[in-house]
């Protein structure tokens, strides 16, 4: 069965520092989301891709945040510099389309602020 | 107050046992009404997905939905251990732009 991937799973670096993840959605897949996941909360919507255009980005912190999926295939979702309230969980999703499809997310990567 | 209301729990409970896990909301524009389902360390997955009102079964999940009180449910018979995880319910508006208001999500143990 086809999934998303994300790498990488774990992430532990120093506050200022830059960090990178990626995420490979499922094949075919023309939308790509990057969520936020505080933990015991639920997920909460950075940045929205259809194919290579972003769709949505109203809450991305684009001070220190940024994404990029310049195939329309992977994406990267960037973070400089990293703060103590960035940690938390970063999932990607993927869906056929933005309209009615179901999301498909991907494992996430744990990021740890220290 | 947030869109969407759910009690983090925990919610235990000895296997077998018939489970109901709820969401209130606020927003009477939702239409579309999901569950997932999260294990620990892994992404949400998709349980259920009802529009509008009714109920909706599938396997030992049934999904309720009552717009007008803005109240969700999602109930599972003969709980199973494996069913431990997080629950997490979302919801989204008609026409819009499909991106799911998810709840906090209730962490769900079910002990042998």
């Amino acid at each position: 069965e086809a999934e998303v991937a994300q790498s990488p799973r774990y992430k532990i670096t120093e506050k200022s520092q830059a960090v990178a993840f990626w995420c490979d959605p499922i094949s075919g897949h023309a939308t790509l989301y990057w969520y936020r996941q505080i933990l015991g909360q639920g997920p909460e919507l950075l940045v929205q891709f259809q194919d290579e255009s972003v769709v949505d980005d109203s809450q991305l912190p684009k001070d220190r945040f940024s994404a990029e999926r310049l195939k329309g295939v992977d994406s990267t979702l960037k973070i400089q510099p990293a703060e103590l309230g960035d940690s938390a969980m970063y999932l990607c999703a993927s869906s056929l389309d933005r309209v009615t499809d179901t999301q498909y997310f991907g494992p996430g990567t744990r990021l740890t602020v220290l | 107050q947030k869109e969407v209301e759910q009690d983090p729990g925990p919610l235990s409970v000895p296997e077998g046992a018939i489970v109901s896990l709820n969401c209130t909301y606020s927003n009477s524009a939702f239409q579309y009404f999901m569950w997932y389902r999260q294990y620990s360390r892994k992404g949400p997955e998709l349980l259920m997905y009802t529009y509008s009102s009714g109920n909706k079964e599938d396997g030992r999940f049934t999904a309720q939905v009552d717009k007008s009180s803005k109240y969700i449910s999602l109930f599972i018979r003969d709980s199973q251990p494996s069913d431990s995880a997080t629950y997490l319910c979302a919801m989204t508006v008609s026409g819009g732009s499909y991106i799911p208001t998810f709840g906090r999500g209730t962490s769900l143990i079910v002990h042998p």
